[in-house]
């Protein structure tokens, strides 16, 4: 069964300070590798898909990278904006249609 | 930029009684799902739909969940008899070929 999981739960950030987002994986035979940002009361928007260990996307404050057992989401000088749950999620198996997600990282940052 | 649509935003409706969730995905997208998000748990993948048939389907998705795809433009979710554990935030998403899942801002399904 594919499991992804994601630390930390949650990151209290001073505006500026930059940080780390993990997301870890077991799957077989991994087609892609999703991050989503998520807003209250918003259905996840997509950020990034990562297919090989070694890919590298950035966006604007955010980088994301793979290798073959996790991802990282880095968020560089973040700004108050950047407040969000950010969920990370494989595409995996043969038929490789659905998504599985980790749990989410909440990051809350403050002016 | 287009994106995907759900009606309603919230929907509050006696346990037993039936209930359909509806979505407009992104016109020209072709694979389409719908999600659940129980309050604090992660996103589940219920069900994906391709060619007018049903794709793949999780475990929750049992005999009484369906969806549909009426004309060219709906996709929904119905729930035949509503149980308390349906409450839940339920999202549509869907997708062209070979790129990601686009979401709707979902559904919030309250089963009192």
């Amino acid at each position: 069964e594919d499991q992804v999981t994601q630390s930390p739960e949650a990151l209290r950030l001073q505006e500026g300070e930059s940080s780390s987002l993990n997301c870890s994986y077991t799957v077989s035979g991994l087609r892609g590798l999703f991050w989503y940002r998520q807003d209250p009361g918003k259905g996840p928007e997509f950020l990034f898909t990562l297919y090989s260990a070694g890919e590298e996307k950035e966006k604007e404050r955010l980088k994301a990278t793979l290798t073959k057992k996790e991802s990282f989401l880095h968020i560089t000088a973040p700004k108050p904006e950047d407040s969000a749950t950010y969920l990370c999620a494989v595409q995996a198996g043969a038929a490789g249609n659905k998504l599985t997600f980790g749990g989410g990282t909440r990051v809350l940052v403050k002016p | 930029e287009p994106e995907v649509t759900q009606t309603p935003s919230h929907q509050v409706t006696q346990m037993g009684q039936e209930v359909i969730l509806r979505c407009v995905p992104i016109s020209n997208h072709l694979y389409f799902y719908w999600y659940r998000q129980i309050l604090g748990q992660k996103v589940e993948f219920l069900v994906s739909f391709y060619n007018n048939e049903i794709s793949e389907k999780s475990e929750i998705f049992d005999d009484q969940f369906s969806v549909e795809r009426p004309d060219g433009s709906n996709f929904t979710l119905k729930i035949r008899s509503t149980k308390l554990e349906d409450s839940a935030m339920y999202f549509c998403a869907s997708r062209a070929r070979n790129q990601p899942q686009h979401f709707g801002d979902g559904t919030r399904l309250s089963i009192l």
